[in-house]
């Protein structure tokens, strides 16, 4: 059974500029969520969609977006890049949204902004 | 809301020796999970081993055993038998809606 796929793996990006990355998860997981990693603020929850609909966001900027597609896939857009969004973004994938699931995560995208 | 701390950046172990991270938490929900996570170089996160609050007997998974004080609020991993594989960051983590990590614990294991 394949794993979570995150595309892409590395990514440059110019301030002012948006992005766009990619989650595909397990095969039959219904829930994806987003978390943003970095050395000062470490794991932080973006957001969590389940059958097509966000069910949980963190706090972010609205510059943080997202969706989940009818095969679950789901995409997260970061729009006007800050220097600040310069981390490791990790899309985690669990079966339902019940309590206790375990999520498994993708190997993350590594955003850099100059 | 919920917080989860670890308050160990960095353990080192002998190989074969065992090895105690903390981790406590603070939430407000009756209903919650918690987690230990790990991190390897290849940044891939995998769950080491999972509590559910309502559960006194402390979870197990093979070399993996945690010790839950519920009262304390507090959830540390003990690792038996340190092999180099086990070298990682080690991060706990609570569960209501969503996932809320602590800060990890950077592990090294000595050969």
């Amino acid at each position: 059974k394949a794993g979570v796929t995150q595309t892409p793996r590395y990514l440059i990006k110019t301030r002012g500029q948006q992005v766009t990355l990619s989650c595909s998860p397990i095969s039959g997981h219904r829930s994806v969520s987003w978390y943003q990693q970095t050395p000062g603020q470490g794991l932080q929850f973006l957001f969590e969609y389940f059958s097509e609909t966000q069910r949980n966001k963190g706090n972010f900027p609205g510059r943080f977006s997202g969706r989940q597609f009818s095969n679950s896939r789901s995409e997260m857009n970061v729009s006007t890049l800050e220097l600040g969004d310069s981390a490791l973004y990790l899309c985690a994938s669990s079966l339902d949204n019940v309590l206790g699931t375990e999520a498994f995560f993708g190997q993350g995208t590594r955003l850099t902004v100059v | 809301a919920q917080t989860v701390t670890q308050s160990q950046p960095e353990m080192s172990v002998q190989e074969a020796e065992t090895v105690t991270l903390s981790c406590t938490y603070d939430t407000s929900e009756s209903d919650y999970y918690l987690f230990w996570y790990k991190q390897p170089p290849s940044r891939q996160m995998i769950l080491v081993i999972r509590q559910e609050a309502y559960k006194q007997q402390n979870a197990t998974e093979n070399r993996f055993s945690v010790n839950f004080q519920k009262a304390a609020k507090s959830f540390s991993l003990k690792i038996s038998d340190s092999q180099l594989g086990d070298a990682a960051m080690y991060f706990c983590a609570a569960s209501n809606e969503k996932l809320t990590f602590g800060t990890g614990t950077r592990l090294t294991i000595i050969p």
